[in-house]
């Protein structure tokens, strides 16, 4: 069964710390992998899509990695305004839409 | 103006109402979603569609309809609505990668 899996689910950080956000896949035949942000009580602001193993991509304070079992998000020197619940989703090979994980709520106080 | 809008934004009725949440968008994309977001449950797909004659069920459509009334427009009905209906209700449209949300529906069933 495909499945995603976010951890931690809340994480608390203070301004500056840096730290990871993880999320597990299994999938058959990943056809891409996403990270979105989420706002409380807005719509998810796509983020990053990582294809293949090895793959990164970068903005602003975030970087996004990928291996096979699954992805990272990284938070360099974060700032408050980055308080929001990440999440990650993957396009399976056989059918094409979109599985979401449950998300990781981030913290960060000044 | 935002690529993907939502009516209502919030809209509370009671239990055995029928319920329409209106979708369009402005990008011209061919693919339409619709998505609800419990706590604890993450995004869950309840119809979809990939062009104008096609529409399809998703995880949960039980208890939900849809219309594609054009290229731009997608619409959840609720046909009679009950209180574990209670969610956000979110519309994303697609190209045949990355998904786009809208801002979101807040629908109180009491």
């Amino acid at each position: 069964e495909d499945q995603v899996t976010q951890s931690p689910e809340a994480l608390r950080l203070q301004e500056g710390e840096s730290s990871s956000l993880n999320c597990s896949y299994t999938v058959s035949g990943l056809r891409g992998l996403f990270w979105y942000r989420q706002d409380p009580g807005k719509g998810p602001e796509f983020l990053f899509t990582l294809y293949s193993a090895g793959e990164e991509k970068e903005k602003e304070r975030l970087k996004a990695t990928l291996t096979k079992k699954e992805s990272f998000l990284h938070i360099t020197a974060p700032k408050p305004e980055d308080s929001a619940t990440y999440l990650c989703a993957v396009r399976p090979g056989r059918q094409g839409n979109l599985i979401f994980g449950k998300g990781t709520k981030l913290s960060v106080k000044p | 103006d935002a690529d993907v809008t939502q009516t209502p934004r919030n809209r509370i009725t009671k239990t055995g109402k029928r319920i329409m949440l209106e979708c369009s968008q402005t990008k011209g994309h061919d693919r339409m979603y619709w998505y609800r977001q419990d706590p604890g449950l993450g995004l869950r797909l309840i119809y979809y569609s990939f062009d104008v004659k096609d529409i399809n069920k998703g995880e949960i459509s039980d208890g939900y309809s849809v219309s594609r009334q054009a290229q731009a427009k997608f619409s959840l009905s609720l046909e009679s609505a009950i209180p574990n209906q209670t969610a956000l209700y979110f519309c994303a449209i697609s190209d045949l990668d990355t998904q786009y949300f809208g801002p979101g529906t807040r629908l109180t069933v009491l």
